[in-house]
């Protein structure tokens, strides 16, 4: 099984300051016949399904603000809010698609 | 547009059996792959199952192989999660998951119903 693990656990970053959180799977999630990465990032608010942000590591969802961003390859992602807003406040996943699905722990952004 | 509408949660005893569905529609549902995800009160989420566009293939987190059957029925768009010897770890609001394979093509982006809540108690 490809284990996710996120880092760090929570987060507390200031209006307008930037954000980034890390992701890394214990193996390449990188399929060579395509050469693209099988990492998405979700987004999960209360009480609501989780929302995606990034697939493919990098395209980011329809309808996404582009402060959000995602990066990486191979083993090593990130995800970057460049302007933390208020309604960024979450709880924030990477997965992994290259072998069924596995998650990350979560990381929580609050605002400071 | 991708509408995954689960139902059949419910409050179950320990040991007991429970049967969710999850009605699919914007999309040709006999093409694409489906998969159940949980998520625990407070925890992340944990894939659970997936069953090919054919039913030719299904496949299991270990932590549910024996209890849980993955099921579909592409004459009415529906997949289902027969959910047996239930404990109260397996509480938990159940998704259903759209995969992003086709037969013929990835697109990237898997699509989430709201969920349903299965809650195992006595």
């Amino acid at each position: 099984d490809i284990v996710m693990t996120q880092s760090p656990d929570s987060l507390a970053v200031s209006l307008g300051e930037r954000a980034t959180i890390n992701c890394k799977s214990s193996q390449s999630v990188l399929y060579s016949s395509n050469n693209k990465n099988y990492l998405a990032w979700y987004q999960q608010k209360a009480g609501q399904p989780p929302k995606v942000l990034i697939y493919w590591a990098s395209t980011r969802e329809s309808g996404v603000p582009d402060r959000f961003s995602g990066s990486g390859s191979g083993t090593d992602f990130t995800l970057t809010i460049s302007s933390l807003q208020a309604e960024d406040v979450a709880v924030y996943y990477c997965q992994q698609y290259y072998s069924y699905r596995t998650f990350g722990q979560g990381t929580k952004v609050e605002i400071k | 547009q991708v509408n995954l509408v689960e139902s059949g949660g419910g409050v179950v005893q320990p040991g007991g059996s429970l049967r969710v569905s999850c009605a699919a529609s914007g999309f040709s549902f006999s093409n694409y792959g489906m998969h159940w995800v949980r998520q625990a009160p407070g925890k992340g989420p944990e894939w659970l199952a997936y069953i090919h566009y054919d039913v030719s293939n299904k496949y299991y987190a270990d932590f549910v192989k024996g209890r849980f059957t993955i099921s579909r029925d592409n004459s009415k768009s529906t997949v289902y999660l027969q959910m047996d010897s239930l404990r109260a770890e397996d509480t938990a609001i159940y998704y259903c998951v759209k995969d992003h394979c086709s037969k013929t093509d990835c697109y990237g982006k898997d699509y989430w119903g709201q969920g349903t809540l299965v809650t195992v108690s006595s």
